[in-house]
């Protein structure tokens, strides 16, 4: 079976400051990884995925996460934070890129001006 | 491209009637569908995987009669939550394979039972 940490319930920041969102995973078999956005009252939006190759990996806005098969972590990073995003960040698994996921608890990230 | 829609975006039902939620892959074609549900401040769990012309399989702790799951056309689940009652309330996401074999998320039904 899957499954999905991410440490930080909730991570206030300081705009243009840096961040980082933790997530862990545990898997018996290979997985893909990818983290989401989800905006308030809105659906997800996917930043970033892991599928193979580079283990660092550059998504939209600005975000970045690496795979680290060793820790079991894929967290995910951003050099300078804008008050934009503000908003709740779920990490999650899967066997593969177009099937069903397992999604953490999610990281509300709050950016403070 | 790689679009989903859900209809209706906000809906207020009272205990007791069945709402209809419907999840539409507007430029491609899915033959899979996942239903997710998210209550407040929480994360998205899974409750079924809906297949076009087939039966929806269900997760664990998920109650097949009272979620009805049906995928008539390769674009089109719904989902009907039968005999709501408050404990239903909750925000409902669908996501769709698409050709590409990727993964593409709805922008999710927010339902209120009173």
């Amino acid at each position: 079976a899957q499954s999905v940490t991410q440490l930080d319930s909730q991570v206030p920041v300081f705009e243009e400051a840096p961040v980082e969102l933790r997530c862990n995973y545990s898997s018996s078999v290979s997985v893909y990884l990818f983290w989401y956005v989800q905006y308030p009252n809105q659906g997800l939006q996917l930043l970033l995925k892991y599928l193979s190759g580079s283990t660092l990996v550059k998504g939209i806005n600005g975000f970045e996460a690496e795979f680290n098969k060793s820790q079991t972590s894929f967290h995910l990073r951003k050099p300078s934070v804008h008050i934009s995003d503000t908003a709740e960040y779920f990490c999650a698994v899967g066997k593969t890129s177009y099937d069903k996921v397992i999604f953490g608890p999610g990281t509300s990230l709050s950016v403070i001006p | 491209g790689a679009v989903v829609s859900q209809h209706p975006s906000w809906v207020i039902c009272k205990s007791g009637t069945s709402v209809k939620i419907e999840c539409r892959s507007l430029d491609f074609q899915a033959t899979t569908m996942f239903w997710y549900r998210q209550f407040p401040k929480q994360s998205l769990m899974l409750m079924a995987t809906s297949n076009e012309g087939s039966k929806a399989t269900y997760e664990q702790g998920v109650e097949k009669d009272k979620f009805l799951i049906n995928h008539a056309s390769l674009t089109l689940s719904t989902l009907t939550v039968t005999s709501a009652h408050p404990e239903d309330s909750s925000f409902y996401i669908c996501s769709a394979r698409g050709s590409l074999y990727e993964q593409y998320f709805g922008p999710g039904t927010r339902l209120t039972v009173t």
